[in-house]
């Protein structure tokens, strides 16, 4: 597609549950990034993968935060057991990582709401 | 830890005055800074700077780094109603890593 596209745009869950976000990122980008903004806070980096490896897991707030990337394109974000201070819209970048700078370009994101 | 920060937080002036934007940065390992639009969830790209004292120009928006005070500003001229966002600063800091500051609400009232 034209641009990263992420899935769903919203979740509302109970706490507890698990959930997975899902980013396209654009064609022939081999950098991916997954951020979340909290209300009223920057954003925060979570996860970096370039291909299919993450050699940037640093920003995982719990174990419960798993991500993962296959054929180089598509990232699935995971939270498992679900708690209210996970409520934040996720963001998904990527870039092409061809040169140096790259600039990010982001999805819509995800809005998820933990109930 | 790298840091970043933005000022002022929120600034809300009328249709036509000028405003600058100010970010500070405190990383290990600087390559890039960037100034993000965000109206809705996600931020749009503005402007990359890499260098020291060569301003960025995109019609009403201009932005400028300074890697000795390590500062940037973004300056709107002229600001219209939909110029109201947030404004977001990162820096690129080593291994691919963004760090963004808290933003700058900006609110242009008619």
């Amino acid at each position: 597609g034209a641009g990263v596209s992420q899935s769903p745009s919203n979740k509302v869950t109970e706490k507890g549950k698990d959930v997975e976000l899902r980013c396209d990122p654009i064609s022939g980008h081999t950098a991916l990034y997954w951020y979340r903004q909290s209300l009223g806070q920057g954003l925060e980096f979570l996860i970096y993968f370039q291909g299919n490896s993450a050699p940037d897991k640093s920003g995982l707030p719990s174990d419960r935060f798993s991500a993962e990337r296959t054929g180089g394109s598509v990232s699935t974000l995971t939270i498992q057991r679900t708690q209210q201070e996970d409520s934040a819209v996720y963001l998904c970048a990527s870039s092409s990582f061809d040169r140096f700078p790259d600039t990010q370009y982001f999805g819509p994101g995800t809005r998820l709401t933990v109930l | 830890e790298d840091k970043v920060v933005q000022s002022p937080l929120s600034l809300v002036v009328h249709e036509g005055d000028t405003v600058t934007l100010n970010c500070s940065y405190e990383v290990t390992n600087f390559r890039s800074l960037l100034w993000y639009k965000q109206e809705k969830k996600a931020p749009t790209f503005l402007f990359m700077l890499t260098s020291s004292g060569i301003e960025k120009k995109s019609g009403r928006l201009s932005s400028i780094l300074d890697k000795k005070e390590l500062f940037s500003i973004l300056n709107i001229t002229a600001t219209q109603t939909g110029d109201s966002a947030i404004y977001l600063c990162a820096v690129e800091s080593g291994a691919q890593k963004l760090v963004f500051g808290q933003g700058t609400r900006l609110t242009i009232n008619p």
